[in-house]
């Protein structure tokens, strides 16, 4: 079956330190994937997607995910995190190209707290 | 930056009454979604819409939930006699195309039936 796994519920950085959330997905082909993330009483903002080709992505607010085929892993990085990032982070897969299904699968979330 | 606007941000209902929720999404998308997340839950899947019909719809859309983009800008749920387990956070969402085109959401309404 789809499903997409964030191990980590809840995370706390140190403002300036590095930023590693992790996501595992199980799928039949190699899916699109993305991370979002959503702020208190915000929506969803996407901040970067995967759809094929260098498996480094950058994204918005100085984000990054790297694909690991071999691992089913689509991590997201930061390499220093500001109080402002303190949100929930979702990750999520969606079909590929010539898929059945245009629907995307989240990961349960992981909530990101920031020290000072 | 295009926008997928939701309305009303929060609402309130009693059990067994009738709500619409109401989204525009962005106006050149052509495929259109709700889902929702209650709270403490991961997001899911409900429904998806295009061309004026649904395309997919997951096992929690049942009979009490129906979909409708009225007047071709407007992009509505309705759930027909709400229950204490529909108290949730529904999302908006469309797309330009398939998934590649990425999906924007809006911020949602909180819907809490007392």
């Amino acid at each position: 079956a789809q499903s997409v796994t964030q191990p980590d519920i809840h995370i706390t950085v140190s403002e300036g330190a590095s930023l590693e959330l992790r996501c595992n997905y199980s799928y039949g082909a190699t899916p699109y994937l993305f991370w979002y993330v959503q702020s208190p009483g915000q929506g969803l903002q996407l901040l970067l997607k995967y759809f094929s080709g260098d498996t480094l992505v950058q994204g918005i607010k100085g984000f990054e995910a790297e694909f690991k085929r071999s691992q089913s892993s689509f991590n997201l990085r930061k390499p220093s995190v500001h109080w402002s990032d303190a949100a929930e982070y979702f990750c999520a897969v969606g079909p590929s190209y010539g898929g059945a299904t245009n629907k995307l699968i989240f990961g349960t979330g992981t909530l990101l707290a920031v020290q000072p | 930056e295009p926008e997928v606007t939701q309305t009303p941000s929060h609402q309130v209902t009693q059990m067994g009454q009738e709500v619409i929720l109401r989204c525009v999404p962005i106006s050149n998308h052509l495929y259109f979604y709700w889902y929702r997340q209650i709270l403490g839950q991961k997001v899911e899947f409900l429904v998806s819409f295009y061309n004026n019909e649904i395309s997919e719809k997951s096992e929690i859309f049942d009979d009490q939930f129906s979909v409708e983009r009225p007047d071709g800008s407007n992009f509505t749920l309705k759930i027909r006699s709400t229950k204490l387990e529909d108290s949730a956070m529904y999302f908006c969402a469309s797309s330009e195309g398939g998934p590649s085109y990425g999906y924007t959401f809006g911020s949602g309404t909180r819907l809490t039936v007392v």
